[in-house]
């Protein structure tokens, strides 16, 4: 069946302009994870989705990064006023509802963004 | 804060030989833990899942084992072959399946 998909796959924008990252989570996962992977900084935790409960953003770096969950399926990060330090690989996940320590997390491709 | 650390950071080895690579992680109030392998410009794989009830997982030639008191886990791998070759993670799991990666072994299996 399909995977968790992201688009874009690649994102270059300019210092100051915002981006939107796109995550079609699998079918049927209610859960939903956005992480950050960056060089020197490994994968980081930014935001977890669980249905229609509100959103886990503990991870978020700043005020400049916000996601939403639309119908509790696709997701999309969005970050304002990018800076060369936003310059990493986006990284969604989905999985069956949690708790559930059986859930495997399932992980899309990726969106690389570089701020210039 | 939960902190993960993997060691050796790289490892190259030649076919055939098994692979041991090791995970520590500082709280051991884990729901989980999951390895994962992710190969260059690619997302990541899952590759086992252990819960915190359970002392080891085997898959394959993969087999994991966790000692969740002392926050301990190792990935075994055995007859390594060149297609093993990635870097390979390692995600205690907390409340709500947040996970917290160590920075990853990088592998490298030489034909």
């Amino acid at each position: 069946g399909a995977g968790v998909s992201q688009s874009p796959s690649n994102k270059v924008t300019e210092k100051g302009k915002d981006v939107e990252l796109r995550c079609d989570p699998i079918s049927g996962h209610t859960a939903l994870y956005w992480y950050r992977q960056s060089l020197g900084q490994g994968l980081e935790f930014l935001i977890y989705f669980q249905g229609n409960s509100a959103p886990d953003k503990s991870g978020l770096p700043s005020d400049r990064f916000s996601a939403e969950r639309t119908g509790g399926s696709v997701s999309t990060l969005t970050i304002q006023r990018t800076q060369q330090e936003d310059s990493a690989v986006y990284l969604c996940a989905s999985s069956l509802p949690v708790p559930a320590t059986t859930d495997t997390q399932y992980f899309g491709p990726g969106t690389r963004l570089t701020v210039l | 804060k939960q902190e993960v650390t993997q060691i050796p950071a790289a490892l190259s080895v030649p076919e055939g030989e098994n692979l041991v690579l090791n995970c520590s992680f500082t709280d051991s109030a884990i729901y989980n833990l999951q390895w994962f392998r992710q190969d260059p410009g690619k997302g990541l794989t899952s590759l086992l899942l252990i819960q915190s009830s359970q002392r080891e997982q085997t898959s394959g030639r993969l087999n994991a084992s966790l000692d969740k008191s002392s926050g301990r886990s190792t990935l075994y791998i055995a007859a390594s072959q060149p297609g093993d070759s990635a870097t390979y993670l390692c995600a205690p799991g907390g409340s709500w399946g947040k996970l917290q990666f160590g920075a990853g072994t990088q592998v490298v299996v030489t034909p």
